[in-house]
């Protein structure tokens, strides 16, 4: 049972455009979400998160957008730079429970 | 300190070995996780402790034991695991039941 879904497999983006990552989850009790982003061989590094009583918050190039109605949130970077790359894992928690979606892999081009 | 620290970082263990996986952290967290990463995959949630008491067990097979000695230790014992068990284990720790939450490096286990 997915609760947190990525349909996203991969994206490629050119350098300084916007990148726009999709998450959606099914479970209603999730009430904090978040962003990691990962490089391969080390654990998730936390990027950015928001409560469910906000529907964005920003931090530099990265936002994150949460419309609870549609149960989906997602990641705006912008501009896109080539070290953005990597594999971003979407994250809902509640109730001491934390779940991953399958992530996406983005790749920034120079 | 701001970090959640793993040993080892690797492990290479035969089925009858039995072994033991470090996690530490001294943020004050009294939320404490293992997840399991299989490659391209995301993380899998194995166990939650929460104020050094277990309250989640995915369903994961009896050959992992978890132990929490302290609010800032965690271990996770393993015994008589099986090659498909090779994975990268993932620690981490959160303040409370939501929020940000803080992962260790990892350790990758090779089971032969």
């Amino acid at each position: 049972d997915q609760q947190v879904k990525q349909n996203s497999p991969s994206l490629s983006v050119q350098e300084g455009r916007i990148s726009i990552l999709n998450c959606d989850y099914t479970n209603s009790m999730f009430d904090y979400f978040l962003w990691y982003k990962k490089y391969p061989a080390e654990g998730p590094t936390f990027l950015i998160s928001i409560s469910s009583i906000k529907d964005k918050n920003e931090d530099g190039r990265f936002t994150v957008f949460l419309n609870k109605s549609a149960k989906h949130l997602s990641l705006h970077i912008v501009p896109s730079q080539p070290g953005d790359s990597a594999v971003y894992f979407c994250a809902a928690s509640g109730g001491g429970d934390m779940r991953f979606g399958a992530g996406t892999r983005l790749t920034v081009k120079p | 300190d701001t970090e959640v620290t793993q040993t080892p970082k690797h492990l290479v263990m035969g089925m009858t070995n039995k072994k033991s996986l470090k996690c530490e952290q001294h943020m004050g967290h009294r939320a404490m996780y293992w997840y399991k990463q299989k490659a391209k995959k995301p993380p899998e949630l194995m166990f939650v402790y929460s104020y050094e008491k277990l309250s989640i067990n995915e369903s994961v097979p009896s050959r992992f034991s978890p132990e929490c000695p302290n609010s800032s230790l965690l271990n996770l014992h393993l015994h008589a695991l099986q090659p498909e068990d090779s994975a990268l284990y993932l620690c981490a720790s959160s303040q409370r039941d939501s929020g940000g939450y803080t992962f260790g490096s990892g350790t990758r286990l090779t089971v032969v």
